[in-house]
């Protein structure tokens, strides 16, 4: 079974410092990999996704991460906080052989705080 | 371009009361849906899927039910809500592999 931890529920950083939040994940089969941004009361907003192609990805927002199989993990970096980056993060694992249905499973997420 | 649309936005219902809770998706056709509910303080759980008209799969037993009468339409329903249905839902279509979410339905049951 496929499974995602997000470590830390909490991430507290200053403007214009690295955002570092971090996923690792447990999969079988050859990963998707995604990450989900949502801020208060909306949807969650794609940001960026590893489907087997390059290991670093970006995607929206200047935020990118890296795809490493030896450790299997998904971290998620940004080099300079903003204050509109304060938001929950969400990882998530879907199976690559998953066809029709390809479910997501997701991280119980990590919120960012940004500090002025 | 795709917009997918959940209504109503905030709903407060009583404890015992049906629910209907609608999302359809605009821009795209035989889309796989997802019915997901984010309870306060925890992670997002998925209680159904659709891969077309008609065809449900539930992941959660418990008292939500939901249909697909339409290919771009996916509803989620209960006949009688219990204290825990409370919480945030949030309904998704498939575009290849990665999921998109809709605003969600705020559901607070008193």
């Amino acid at each position: 079974a496929q499974s995602v931890t997000q470590l830390g529920s909490h991430v507290s950083v200053s403007e214009g410092a690295l955002v570092l939040l971090r996923c690792n994940y447990s999969s079988s089969v050859p990963p998707y990999l995604f990450w989900y941004v949502q801020y208060p009361n909306q949807g969650l907003q794609l940001l960026l996704k590893y489907t087997s192609a390059a290991t670093l990805v970006k995607g929206i927002n200047g935020f990118e991460a890296e795809f490493k199989k030896s450790e299997t993990s998904f971290h998620l970096t940004k080099p300079s906080a903003h204050m509109s980056d304060a938001a929950e993060y969400f990882c998530a694992v879907s199976d690559f052989y998953g066809g029709a249905t390809n479910k997501l499973i997701f991280g119980t997420g990590t919120l960012l705080a940004v500090q002025p | 371009s795709q917009t997918i649309h959940q209504w109503p936005a905030t709903l407060v219902q009583p404890v015992g009361s049906p629910l209907s809770l609608e999302c359809t998706v605009e821009g795209t056709s035989n889309p796989n849906l997802y019915w997901y509910r984010q309870a306060a303080g925890r992670g997002l759980q998925l209680l159904f899927y659709s891969v077309g008209i008609g065809q449900i799969s539930s992941e959660v037993p418990q008292n939500l039910s939901a249909s697909r009468p339409q290919d771009r339409q996916f509803i989620l329903s209960s006949k009688k809500l219990l204290l825990s249905d409370s919480g945030f839902y949030l309904c998704a279509w498939k575009n290849r592999v990665e999921q998109y979410f809709g605003p969600g339905t705020r559901l607070t049951v008193t």
